[in-house]
């Protein structure tokens, strides 16, 4: 089936410093990626999303490209803030079949980003 | 623009209550409709989703039913409520038609059950 494999955190930086989440995913198909962000106490925002092989997504300085190669959509920023710190989710959506459209989570990974 | 909105935002129930989540969406015509589950210290898990009134698909056997009485609505249910039925819960909606699309989702309720 499918899965969703997120580097365990949690990872915590000083501000300005590089982020790097990982991902790896397992499914048939063709899916579309997701990074979903959430708050404390809030729900979950879309961050970016991949659609096909080769695809970057990009939002609010942060990146991911959609790697068929490697079953990866690793998550980066260059440059991190306080304001960044929350739990992101990398997600996966089938495609096709009776799956079709909805998401498979990873665990999570706790940022914290400290001044 | 649409928006999705899901209510109570907290709730504290005894176990063998019963438990009724609603969440509305706006904006938008028969969507795609989910409710997801994100117990503590872990990941997010799909319960029910439903691609029209009335349709409801489960994803994993629980203590938890779904009704899609109208084509917005997407009610979370229990007869009984269990300990390990505490969490957030959160209902999510989406276009249908392309496995691209976004899933939004509303601002979650936190269900403690004692």
């Amino acid at each position: 089936g499918n899965s969703v494999t997120q580097m365990e955190g949690p990872v915590t930086l000083s501000e300005e410093a590089f982020l790097t989440i990982n991902c790896t995913y397992t499914a048939t198909g063709y899916p579309s990626l997701f990074w979903y962000v959430q708050y404390p106490g809030e729900g979950l925002q879309l961050l970016l999303k991949a659609t096909k092989a080769d695809d970057k997504g990009s939002n609010k300085g942060f990146e991911a490209t959609y790697r068929k190669e490697t079953t990866s959509f690793h998550l980066e920023k260059g440059s991190v803030q306080v304001s960044d710190s929350a739990v992101y989710f990398c997600a996966l959506a089938n495609a096709g079949g009776t799956s079709y459209g909805k998401l498979t989570f990873g665990q999570g990974t706790i940022l914290t980003v400290h001044p | 623009s649409q928006t999705i909105h899901q209510w109570p935002a907290t709730l504290v129930q005894p176990v063998g209550s019963p438990l009724s989540l609603e969440c509305t969406v706006e904006g938008t015509s028969n969507p795609n409709l989910y409710w997801y589950r994100q117990a503590a210290g872990r990941g997010l898990q799909l319960l029910f989703y439903s691609v029209g009134i009335g349709q409801i698909s489960s994803e994993v056997p629980q203590n938890l039913s779904a009704s899609r009485p109208q084509d917005r609505q997407f009610i979370l249910s229990s007869k009984k409520l269990l300990l390990s039925d505490s969490g957030f819960y959160l209902c999510a909606w989406s276009v249908q038609g392309f496995s691209g699309n976004t899933i939004y989702f509303g601002e979650g309720s936190w269900l403690t059950v004692v």
